[in-house]
């Protein structure tokens, strides 16, 4: 099945600094959401959106639901060292795809 | 309230073997997913079950196969092990049921290494 385009791939980035990354598809989606996965470990939701333009907040996280149902981004504000890890988009129709991850390094 | 459970963590088999991989959902979920997770492919859906039914398959070889038991715990089995199956195997359930879109809260993998 097609896979989502995520960008960037990695992000190399300074403690306190905020990030910013997304995902595309050509397909249209009911929900989109957002993992994060530490070495070794399952991915662990973080942010789930249902609706069109819905715009979610966990904490320092914030992730919206592109308007046309195509596209979602995730921003991380004021990053901190255990911010690193592989952050995956995630859209569901039927079933789930996902995007490659964005891999985020936080140098203290 | 228990996570998804996956056994066994790790394992070495070698190319020809089989493997069973098993799953035992969050409570009260009745469906189960399970995907392949490799450096170059990224994550990747196997099928989905959900009431002891398949009801969703990715593009994967027969030799990938699963089942659903009533107590919707699930295994999977791969048959034939080929270098290229090396991955984590990750299981996911969800509260979702037909037609309905649900979070998927995933195990911690079986990671499967073929020699």
């Amino acid at each position: 099945g097609q896979q989502l385009n995520q960008s960037p791939q990695s992000m190399f980035i300074q403690e306190g600094e905020d990030v910013s990354m997304n995902c595309t598809s050509s397909s249209i989606f009911n929900t989109w959401l957002w993992y994060k996965q530490d070495p070794g470990e399952g991915p662990v939701l973080l942010i789930a959106l249902y609706k069109a333009g819905e715009l979610t907040s966990n904490g320092r996280l914030t992730a919206q639901f592109g308007i046309t149902r195509k596209d979602s981004f995730l921003n991380i504000s004021a990053s901190i060292p255990s911010d690193v890890g592989i952050y995956f988009c995630a859209g569901q129709s039927f079933d789930m795809r996902f995007g490659a991850g964005t891999r985020l390094t936080v140098k203290p | 309230k228990a996570g998804v459970t996956q056994t066994p963590r790790y394992l070495i088999k070698t190319r020809g073997q089989q493997v069973t991989l098993s799953c035992s959902p969050i409570s009260g979920h009745r469906s189960v997913s399970w995907y392949q997770q490799t450096p170059g492919q990224g994550l990747q859906f196997l099928f989905e079950y959900f009431s002891e039914t398949q009801r969703n398959k990715g593009n994967f070889p027969g030799r990938f196969s699963g089942r659903q038991f009533s107590n919707s715990r699930s295994e999977m089995n791969v048959s034939t092990l080929e270098l290229g199956d090396s991955a984590l195997y990750l299981c996911a359930s969800s509260l979702r049921t037909s037609g309905d879109t649900g979070e998927l809260f995933f195990g911690e993998g079986s990671r499967l290494t073929v020699l």
